[in-house]
This record gives C-alpha cells, sequence and structure tokens, in this order.
C-alpha cells in the first residue's frame, strides 16, 4: 500500500515567511501529487497538483517541487500570511486511491 | 454548485448506538469516497463508489461499519453497534474521475465539511 511520509507535523513561521512542507512516497504509478488545504470545521480542499511532466508548478504564492529519483515533493509558501493558517495534506495515488500525508499545521503569526 | 453536503454536522451518541451519516455528491460524480479523519491515523479512507457500486471497502474497519450508495445523488455511512473508539470527523468525497487514473490531476476530489462524530 502507497506510503507518504509528511513532515513537519507542524510549523509556526512569522508572516512574510517562507514555510517549507515536505513529503516522500514509496511507489505509484503515476506522477500526480496533489496538495490540500485544510480550515478548521472544513472539510480538505486541493490547493494545487504538479503534473507529471514538470518539476515544479508554482500558483500564486504557491509552488510545488517534484524531485522524481528521490521520490520526494515539498509546498513552498511565498511571503507568508496569517489566512494561510491552515492544515496542509499531501497526498500521492495508492492502488485504491489517493494516499494523504499525516497533516502539517501551519501556523503563520501576524 | 453546492457542493459535497454531509449531515448531520454533529452526532453525539451512547455506545452501543445505531449511527447514519449521509452525504450528497456533487452531481455528475461518478466517485464518491467516504474517509476517516482522526489525530492518531490522519485522513484514512474507508470505502469507495464508482456509478453507485462499492469498489473497494477494504479500508471499513470491522463488520459494524457499512455503506450503501442508493442512486448517484446518496449515500449512508453506518455504524451499528457504536463504539467510542468510532469518534471522529468522518468525510465524504466526490470526484469526476478515479484518483491515480491518468490524468487525475484534472479531477480533484471535493470533500463535505464532515460530520464530527462523538461516541460516549
Amino acid at each position: 500500500q502507497q506510503q507518504v511520509k509528511q513532515s513537519p507535523q507542524s510549523l509556526i513561521v512569522q508572516k512574510g515567511g517562507i514555510p517549507i512542507i515536505n513529503c516522500a512516497y514509496e511507489n505509484t504509478a503515476f506522477d500526480y501529487f496533489p496538495w490540500y488545504q485544510q480550515f478548521p470545521g472544513k472539510g480538505p480542499a486541493l490547493l494545487i497538483a504538479i503534473r507529471p511532466d514538470v518539476s515544479e508548478k508554482k500558483e500564486g504564492r504557491f509552488t510545488i517541487s517534484f524531485n522524481k529519483s528521490a521520490k520526494q515533493f515539498s509546498l513552498h509558501i511565498m511571503d507568508s500570511q496569517p489566512g494561510d493558517s491552515a492544515t496542509y495534506f499531501c497526498a500521492a495515488p495508492g492502488r485504491r486511491a489517493l494516499t494523504f500525508g499525516s497533516g502539517t499545521r501551519l501556523q503563520v503569526q501576524p | 454548485d453546492a457542493g459535497v453536503i454531509q449531515s448531520p454536522r454533529h452526532e453525539v451518541t451512547e455506545m452501543g448506538q445505531e449511527v447514519t451519516l449521509r452525504c450528497k455528491p456533487i452531481s455528475g460524480h461518478d466517485y464518491l469516497f467516504w474517509y476517516r479523519q482522526t489525530m492518531m491515523r490522519g485522513l484514512e479512507l474507508l470505502i469507495y463508489f464508482n456509478n453507485n457500486v462499492p469498489i473497494d471497502d477494504s479500508g471499513m474497519p470491522e463488520d459494524r461499519f457499512s455503506a450503501k450508495m442508493p442512486n448517484a445523488s446518496f449515500s449512508t455511512l453506518k455504524i451499528q453497534p457504536s463504539e467510542p473508539r468510532d469518534s471522529a470527523v468522518y468525510f465524504c468525497a466526490s470526484a469526476l474521475r478515479k484518483q491515480g487514473a491518468d490524468r487525475s490531476y484534472n479531477s480533484p476530489l471535493h470533500f463535505g465539511n464532515g460530520t464530527r462524530l462523538t461516541v460516549t
């Protein structure tokens, strides 16, 4: 079964900082790696996903970097804002469906 | 679109009682997933349906758990009898395509806001 290891478990940064969240996966049939963002009391929502044929994708302040040989991918949040405070999940396609990482609770202090 | 709708938002019940969680997926989505979220185990896939048919229920923890999808617009997750260890947030999600299929980056999971279940 697909395993996705996510770190760190929690992260506190100052406004304007660049939090980085890392994920490592085992094996996957498809290079498809989405990140989901979850606010308290809400379900996770797709934030950004990387296409299988690129090593980096940027959407606004959010960037995914993908290292296929190392089987790792990471999320960077540029110029972080208090409104970015949420839990972030990486995911990878497993045999059955998406397998989610354990989540990173990000707190951006004003 | 109203998104995925789950009910109730909160459920508090006593051990041994039957609990039924409900979900209305986004219209037109062929896949429906039930996930459970806990601090210890994170987001776990319980079961998923394709075109109302259960495809994989290997994540269902015990026979006490059952799920149905009688039509394209409704699904239930039932726990009978409930136990304190079932306390968690249960999410329903729907998608146009199976996650992990080719080009599935075009088919994100749409989650409901969950049902927080507390079994005392």
